[in-house]
C-alpha cells in the first residue's frame, strides 16, 4: 500500500521551454502532496506543499510563478517549471499524506529534469 | 524553522556488523521523527519511524531511538547485509513538513 507514482520519470527540455511533472497516489487518497527538489549528492528541499482544491504555499526563495502547482483531486498533482533554463535542472520528487491524519510522507520515485 | 544534523556523512561497515546514523534537531516543536532510505535515482522510501511520545521502536533488523531532551534520535541496522547500502535520510516532523538531514551514505563491504 501507499503507492505514489511520477511521470515522466527523465525528461529533457530546453532552455525556456515548460515541462510539466505527474505525481499521482495510486492506492490512497492523498491529503496533503509536497514537492521537493534533490541536487546531486545532497537533501531534499522541499519546494511547496500543496491540498486538493488549494493554492500550493511555496517555501520561501521558490519563485511560484516559475513552479506552477495544482492539486486537482485527491489523487493527483502537478508541478510545471515554466520557462526553464539549465539552474532548474534536478531531480524533482513529490510525497504525499493520506486522508488518515498520519504523519507519513510516501515518496514518488522522482523525475530527473535536464534543461540544454 | 527547524534545522536537522546527521552523522556520520559516510559510514563504511563490514557485512554482518552494525550501523549507526545520529541525528540531532533544534525544534522542541518537532514531534515527528521518520527515516529514509534511498538507493540511486529513486524516491526515498519510509524505513521507520518514531513519534515523541515513545522512546524507542524496532523493526526486525532496524531501529531508531529518541531522546527528547537532549534532541537526539538515531537509527541503529543489525546485521547490515549489502543490500542495506544506500543513502539514509532522518528528518523532522514540524508541524506538517519535514526537514531532512543532509544524509548518510552507508556502504556494507561484503
Amino acid at each position: 500500500g501507499a503507492v505514489v507514482s511520477q511521470h515522466p520519470s527523465r525528461v529533457i527540455c530546453k532552455s525556456g521551454t515548460s515541462v510539466k511533472i505527474e505525481c499521482r497516489s495510486l492506492d490512497f487518497q492523498a491529503t496533503t502532496m509536497f514537492w521537493y527538489r534533490q541536487f546531486p549528492k545532497q537533501s531534499l528541499m522541499l519546494m511547496a506543499t500543496s491540498n486538493e482544491g488549494s493554492k500550493a504555499t511555496y517555501e520561501q526563495g521558490v519563485e511560484k510563478d516559475k513552479f506552477l502547482i495544482n492539486h486537482a483531486s485527491l489523487t493527483l498533482s502537478t508541478l510545471t517549471v515554466t520557462s526553464a533554463h539549465p539552474e532548474d535542472s534536478s531531480f524533482y520528487i513529490c510525497s504525499a499524506t493520506g486522508t488518515s491524519g498520519g504523519r507519513e510522507q510516501y515518496f514518488g520515485p522522482g523525475t530527473r529534469l535536464t534543461v540544454t | 524553522g527547524e534545522n536537522v544534523e546527521q552523522h556520520p556523512s559516510t559510514l563504511s561497515v563490514q557485512e554482518g556488523d552494525s550501523a549507526v546514523i545520529k541525528c540531532t534537531y533544534s525544534d522542541s516543536a518537532s514531534n515527528y521523527f521518520p527515516w529514509y532510505k534511498q538507493e540511486l535515482g529513486k524516491g526515498p522510501q519510509l524505513i521507520i519511524d518514531i513519534r515523541s511520545n515513545v522512546g524507542e521502536k524496532k523493526d526486525q533488523r532496524i531501529a531508531v531511538t529518541l531522546n527528547k531532551t537532549a534532541k537526539h534520535f538515531s537509527l541503529h541496522i543489525t546485521e547490515t547485509q549489502p543490500e542495506d547500502s544506500a543513502v539514509y535520510f532522518c528528518a523532522a516532523g514540524y508541524g506538517n513538513k519535514l526537514v531532512f538531514g543532509a544524509g548518510t551514505i552507508l556502504r556494507v563491504k561484503s
